[in-house]
């Protein structure tokens, strides 16, 4: 099986634009998770779907937004980018809650 | 709020030498995954145990799980230059989320 794919791999873009980043999961999974990596930070849960259904959405502003299509592809929006947005954003795909998350090599995003 | 904490943050060794790492969590998990990530890419998932486990091998990997400290270990025997990554691990607590640690960062010498 492919593994999760995301779209695009780096992205350059400055403050006040908005960005939406691309993640289809393994085939058959049906729950898409998407993570923020930073220096500082760390790891740090965003949202996560299953069937369309956002079920938990971590602790980040109202700018950032995510969406999951009936064929389980997912976006994720940045609105209104700052600089501190810069990151690692990573997508994880699973076939059920509770069971190994498999992730794609993220989407680097610069903000300038 | 991170739920695991990995220690120790970093950690270098010979090539051939074992490795481990240490993981302790706050809160009841269903179970706690472990993976490496190589220079900011994405992560590899290398074990999940689950709660009511103990401890799981995987090739040259073996984790262990112990519920009343609320903390795991990972043991890499017979350290290789490419097992040189981050490790992070990771809790689920049934919320449809992972919880990672700030990592350990392995460098294994040649």
């Amino acid at each position: 099986k492919a593994g999760v794919t995301q779209t695009p791999r780096y992205l350059i873009k400055t403050r006040g634009q908005q960005v939406t980043l691309s993640c289809s999961p393994i085939s058959g999974h049906r729950s898409v998770s998407w993570y923020q990596q930073t220096p500082g930070q760390g790891l740090q849960f965003l949202f996560e779907y299953f069937s369309e259904t956002q079920r938990n959405k971590g602790n980040f502003p109202g700018r950032f937004s995510g969406r999951q299509f009936s064929n389980s592809r997912s976006e994720m929006n940045v609105s209104t980018l700052e600089l501190g947005d810069s990151a690692l954003y990573l997508c994880a795909s699973s076939s059920v809650s509770g069971e190994t998350q498999y992730f794609g090599p993220g989407t680097r995003l610069l903000v300038l | 709020s991170q739920q695991g904490e990995e220690d120790p943050q970093a950690l270098s060794i010979q090539e051939g030498e074992n490795a481990t790492m240490n993981c302790s969590y706050k809160t009841s998990i269903n179970n706690l995954q472990w993976y490496r990530q190589n220079s900011g890419r994405g992560l590899v998932h290398l074990i999940l145990i689950r709660s009511n486990e103990r401890e799981k091998h995987s090739g040259r990997l073996r984790v262990t799980l112990d519920t009343s400290k609320k903390s795991s270990s990972l043991l890499i025997t017979a350290s290789r230059a490419a097992d040189t990554a981050s490790y992070f691990c990771a809790t689920d607590v049934g919320d449809y989320k992972l919880s990672f640690g700030a990592g350990t960062t392995v460098t294994v010498r040649a």
